[in-house]
């Protein structure tokens, strides 16, 4: 069964500064997409950014960009310029692709980020 | 255009009675999940519907649990004789066919007395 782990329960940033989370996966399949998704306290599921596995090219979106390296079955997520709107609970998911949309997300339990200004 | 639609917002039920959440997808999305997030844990994966059919229910419990999504209307989840156990937040998601992103509603948060 595939499994998603997030070592960091917490971690903690300045504004304007950078930071990095973690995301392992364990996974058989050769093809799968990886997310990362964004619960602020108003608990609104929030997706952040996506990569395809087959895809070698990092994904970016704005000041968001992940490290994906499919050998390690390592997915981080890099926030540049943090600002005080990041400070909220940031999940790693997985999904088989089975074509489409079919397939359940596979989450990790989560890392608790706080900005501090 | 809207986002996914999720209500109630907040449920109070008692020990014993019905729970009937419901979700309405995005415009355009026939694909509903719904996924279970207890405090202090990630989502979990409880169902997935297409119109008028149950594609994957692996993640539902085997008993008071169930999940419909008809032909008009909303998905409705339904918890029959709520149990403390089962005070969490029910979120539900949607995706087009052949999309793999999933977006998700508000939630609802129930609460058992």
């Amino acid at each position: 069964a595939q499994t998603v782990t997030q070592s960091q329960p917490e971690m903690s940033v300045q504004e304007a500064e950078t930071v990095t989370l973690s995301c392992t996966y364990d996974t058989s399949e050769s093809d799968y997409y990886l997310f990362w998704y964004k619960q602020p306290p108003s608990r609104q599921m929030i997706l952040v950014i996506r990569q395809e596995a087959y895809k070698q090219q990092n994904a970016t979106e704005n000041r968001f960009s992940v490290n994906f390296q499919k050998a390690a079955k390592s997915f981080s997520l890099k926030i540049s310029d943090s600002q005080l709107g990041d400070a909220a609970m940031y999940f790693c998911a997985y999904k088989m692709n089975y074509g489409g949309s079919q397939g359940n997300l596979i989450f990790g339990k989560g890392t608790k980020l706080s900005v501090k200004p | 255009n809207a986002g996914v639609m999720q209500n109630p917002r907040h449920l109070v039920r008692r020990r014993g009675q019905e729970a009937r959440l419901r979700c309405s997808p995005m415009k355009g999305h026939s694909h509903v999940y719904w996924y279970r997030q207890l405090p202090e844990e990630g989502l979990k994966f409880m169902v997935y519907l297409q119109k008028e059919n149950i594609i994957d229910e692996s993640g539902m419990p085997k008993e008071r649990f169930s999940a419909e999504f008809p032909k008009e209307g909303p998905s409705i989840l339904r918890i029959q004789q709520v149990v403390r156990g089962d005070s969490a937040a029910y979120f539900c998601a949607s995706s087009q066919p052949g999309q793999s992103e999933q977006y998700f509603g508000p939630g609802t948060r129930l609460t058992v007395t």
